[in-house]
Order: structure tokens, then C-alpha cells, then sequence
């Protein structure tokens, strides 16, 4: 079985400062991981994608997140926020071939002037 | 490029009553997958069509039924709705042959009274 645990329900961070929103997640196979961004009242746009190919990954609106596979983890980082990151995150896992997205309970984003 | 649309946005039922959403795939798509998202959670998988059947499915009872049509729209149904079926029901759509990138719709809001 599969699980991702994000740490930290919500992150508060001042604009201009670094984001670090933390996943870690457990898979018996090769892990495929996620980072989808939820605003209010929306669905989900994905943000990266961790596909074993190189392990950090750069997304969009200056998001990355490195997988280190000692560490089980694939978090979430951005050199400075901005107002318009405020939102939910969710980090999720899911297995070669399988498309069975497994979520973690997302992190809320706020940002501060 | 119109991407995954759902309707209804938002339903109203009450316990006992069946409900049905509607899902069309994002062009190109053939693969459907549907979550739940219950307030302050991530979404949890419901199960996911390919080629009109139902290829995988989640821990979700029986009441929770599907469908995927010739053009590879889908139907999610729910029969003998409970409080605890009020959520975000999500669809996302995939290539079959992807590797797990799925494309989510903006959901639909049911709520049981």
C-alpha cells in the first residue's frame, strides 16, 4: 500500500521569504510523486511530477521539489512566495502503471505582507 | 482546448436520494478517474474507467457505481445518499498509455440534507 503524510496543516510564511511545504510518503514499488495546488472553489493543477527520471524537479510559478529516496521524501520548496501562492497543497503518491493517485491531507499556504 | 469539464457545479439532495455527476475527459484523454474530497481532506479515489470499464476502485461501497461512455465520457452515481456523502467529487482524466499525469476538472459540490 501506498501513503503520503504531509507535515504541518498550514504553513505561514511572510511575502518574499522561502516556502518549504513537506511531504513524505511510503511505497513498496518505485514511487510516481505529485504536487498539485488547489485554490478556492477550484480543482487541482498540477504543479510537478516526479517520474524517476531526475530527482530535482522544477515546476511552475517557481515551484521545485528534489525526491530523496533515503529520506523517503519529495518537499516542496519557493525561493521567495508571493501573495497569489496562497493556497491548498497536496502532495501525492502513485505507482508505475497504476494512475491511482493517493493523497496526502494537504497543507493550507498562507502568505503574510 | 476546453480541458476536463463537470457538471453539475453544485447539487442539493437529500438522505436516500440517488445523484449523479457528469464528467467529459480533456481532448485526447480515454482514461476517467474519480475522487472525493470531504472538507479539509485530500481527495480519496473512487475508481477510474478505461476502454467503458471500470478498471480500478477504491475502498468506497457499492452505492458508488460508474460509467464510461463510447466517446469516453463518464457517469458517477451514488444511490441512497448518506450525510457523510456531502463533498467535492473531483473527476480526472488521463492518457491510458501516460505516465500518470491526470487533469482535473473543477468538481462538482454535492450536498446532502
Amino acid at each position: 500500500a501506498q501513503s503520503v503524510t504531509q507535515l504541518g496543516s498550514h504553513v505561514s510564511v511572510s511575502e518574499g521569504a522561502l516556502v518549504l511545504l513537506r511531504c513524505n510518503y511510503s511505497s513498496s514499488v518505485p514511487p510516481y510523486l505529485f504536487w498539485y495546488v488547489q485554490y478556492p472553489n477550484q480543482g487541482l493543477q498540477l504543479l510537478l511530477k516526479y517520474t524517476s527520471a531526475a530527482t530535482l524537479v522544477k515546476g511552475i510559478n517557481g515551484f521545485e521539489a528534489e525526491f530523496k529516496k533515503s529520506e523517503t521524501s519529495f518537499h516542496l520548496t519557493k525561493p521567495s512566495a508571493h501573495m497569489s501562492d496562497a493556497a491548498e497543497y497536496f502532495c501525492a503518491v502513485s505507482s508505475q502503471g497504476a494512475q491511482k493517485l493517493v493523497f496526502g491531507q494537504g497543507t493550507r499556504l498562507t502568505i503574510n505582507p | 482546448d476546453a480541458g476536463v469539464t463537470q457538471s453539475p457545479t453544485h447539487l442539493i439532495k437529500t438522505r436516500g436520494q440517488q445523484v449523479t455527476l457528469r464528467c467529459s475527459p480533456k481532448s485526447g484523454h480515454d482514461t476517467v478517474s474519480w475522487y472525493q474530497q470531504a472538507l479539509g481532506q485530500g481527495p480519496q479515489f473512487i475508481f477510474q474507467y478505461y476502454e467503458e470499464e471500470e478498471r480500478q476502485r477504491g475502498n468506497f461501497p457499492d452505492r458508488f457505481s460508474g460509467h464510461q461512455f463510447p466517446n469516453y465520457s463518464s457517469e458517477l452515481n451514488v444511490n441512497a445518499l448518506l450525510l457523510g456523502d456531502s463533498a467535492l467529487y473531483l473527476c480526472a482524466s488521463s492518457a491510458g498509455s501516460s505516465y500518470n499525469e491526470q487533469f482535473f476538472g473543477p468538481g462538482t459540490r454535492l450536498t446532502v440534507l
